[in-house]
C-alpha cells in the first residue's frame, strides 16, 4: 500500500536555527497538509496545500513557517527561527486524488518527525 | 462556532467490548472520521461515517447521528494491541478536519 514517507524521523537543533522538514505524499494524491502534535496534546492543524497554493492554515501557521512543493514529488515545511515550544511531532499528510473524492477521502500520515529544540 | 468532544481516558479489559463516544457541534458537516494512534505513532486511519448508521469492519464499528451529532466507536475482542488513542474528527464544510483530544484506551489482561 502507498505510504507518505517522512524524513528525518527525528531532528535535534538549537533555539534560533532554520529547519526543513521533508515529506513525500502518495504519488496520486492532491492535497497537502502538516499537522503536529505536542507531546501528550491532541493533534492540531498547521496547514493545507492544493494546486501549489497554501488552501487553509491555523493560527499556529505564523510568519516563521513555509511551505514548499519544490518538485513533483516532495513537500517540506520551514521554520525559520526555531522557538522552544516548536519542539513537537509533525505529522505530514495526504489525501484525495482528485477535488470530487476529498469529501470522502482519508488523510494518510507519515509516520512523523519529532523535533526537539534546545 | 465549532466543537468536538470524546472523553479522556477508559479502561477494558482483554477479550471484552468497548464503546468510546464521540460529540460534536458543527454548522458544516461533510464526514467523521475516527483514527488510533499509538504513542510515539502517527494516527492510522480506521472508519469514515457520513451516513447516519452503523459501519463494520471486522472487530472495529462506527455509528453516526448526524441529528444527534455524535458518534461512537466500537472495539469487540479486545486484544492488548489495541491498547492506543483513539481520535474522533470531524469534516466541516471545507473538508477541514476538526480534531478531539483523543481518547486513551488501556486494556488490561
Amino acid at each position: 500500500e502507498p505510504e507518505v514517507t517522512q524524513t528525518p524521523s527525528h531532528q535535534v537543533t538549537q533555539m534560533g536555527q532554520e529547519v526543513i522538514l521533508r515529506c513525500v505524499p502518495i504519488s496520486n494524491h492532491l492535497y497537502f497538509y502538516w499537522y503536529r502534535q505536542i507531546l501528550g496534546q491532541k493533534v492540531e492543524f498547521l496547514v493545507s496545500f492544493y494546486n501549489n497554493e497554501i488552501s487553509e492554515k491555523s493560527e499556529i501557521f505564523d510568519d516563521q513557517f513555509s511551505v514548499e512543493r519544490p518538485d513533483g514529488s516532495n513537500f517540506t515545511l520551514k521554520i525559520r527561527s526555531t522557538k522552544l515550544e516548536d519542539s513537537a511531532m509533525y505529522f505530514c499528510a495526504s489525501s484525495a486524488g482528485t477535488q470530487a473524492e476529498l469529501a470522502n477521502s482519508p488523510l494518510h500520515f507519515g509516520n512523523g518527525t519529532r523535533l526537539t529544540v534546545t | 462556532g465549532q466543537n468536538i468532544d470524546q472523553p479522556t481516558e477508559m479502561t477494558a479489559t482483554e477479550g471484552a467490548i468497548v464503546q468510546i463516544n464521540c460529540t460534536y457541534q458543527t454548522s458544516g458537516f461533510n464526514g467523521l472520521f475516527w483514527y488510533q494512534q499509538h504513542a510515539g505513532e502517527a494516527p492510522t486511519f480506521l472508519s469514515y461515517n457520513v451516513l447516519d448508521g452503523l459501519e463494520e469492519k471486522g472487530r472495529f464499528s462506527s455509528f453516526l447521528s448526524r441529528s444527534k451529532g455524535y458518534s461512537y466507536l466500537l472495539l469487540k475482542e479486545l486484544q492488548m494491541k489495541d491498547s492506543a488513542s483513539y481520535l474522533c474528527a470531524f469534516q466541516d464544510s471545507n473538508y477541514q478536519l476538526i480534531w478531539g483530544a483523543g481518547t486513551k484506551l488501556i486494556i488490561k489482561p
